[in-house]
């Protein structure tokens, strides 16, 4: 089956960095998104990745290694509006997407 | 950008009515478009896939009778819950698709749907 996996949940400190980690199992690969999802609105793209590496996009970084079937989205300089759930999803051998159960994080003063 | 206009952004009614929910691609053409729904506090759940002028493929749990989905236009995909019951108190969300672009999907603003 497919199935991706990230945290429920994570707590951070206002300008401080974190990490939200993704581990994927897909019937193939066509690229890995994350997107921020606030309370009660549609998601919003953050990031694409599909060769491995990491790329930087502002205070958002995404890493991908495909041999491991794992990405990470790294937040640096946490603000309160970065408060929201963050969602990973893969792009499967059929163009379809695959979504994680996304991750909360919950930023603190 | 893309733009996808999702319409009505919120709604509420009564159980045993129908509802009907749009979803429209503002500059580009979408060849595919996606529904999905997602309850409070669980990620997005594929409801069914459409292709312009064929019918809707359907996940499975999904009942093809009651969430109709018409795609009769390059840029227009509706999505009509009928005989609405509260369980179907949801989040919609539509996504579409450019033929030019299959790695990305463009999402609507999302619907609430209140049935009371």
């Amino acid at each position: 089956g497919q199935n991706i996996d990230q945290p429920t949940e994570m707590t951070a400190t206002e300008g401080a960095i974190v990490q939200i980690n993704c581990t994927y199992q897909t019937s193939g690969f066509n690229g890995l998104f994350w997107y921020q999802q606030h309370a009660g609105e549609a998601p919003t793209f953050l990031s694409y990745n599909v060769l491995d590496g990491l790329e930087e996009k502002g205070r958002f970084s995404s890493f991908l290694s495909r041999s491991k079937g794992y990405s990470y989205l790294l937040l640096k300089e946490l603000q309160m509006k970065d408060s929201a759930s963050y969602l990973c999803a893969v792009l499967d051998s059929n163009y379809q997407l695959i979504w994680g159960a996304g991750t909360k994080l919950i930023i603190k003063p | 950008g893309a733009v996808v206009s999702q319409h009505p952004s919120r709604v509420i009614c009564k159980s045993g009515t129908s509802v009907k929910i749009e979803c429209r691609s503002l500059d580009f053409q979408a060849t595919t478009m996606f529904w999905y729904r997602q309850f409070p506090k669980q990620s997005l759940m594929l409801m069914a896939t459409s292709n312009e002028g064929s019918k809707a493929t359907y996940e499975q749990g999904v009942e093809k009778d009651k969430f109709l989905i018409n795609h009769a236009s390059l840029t227009l995909s509706t999505l009509t819950v009928t005989s609405a019951h509260p369980e179907d108190s949801s989040f919609y969300i539509c996504s579409a698709r450019r033929a030019d672009r299959e790695t990305e999907a463009f999402f609507g603003q999302g619907t609430r749907l209140t049935v009371v």
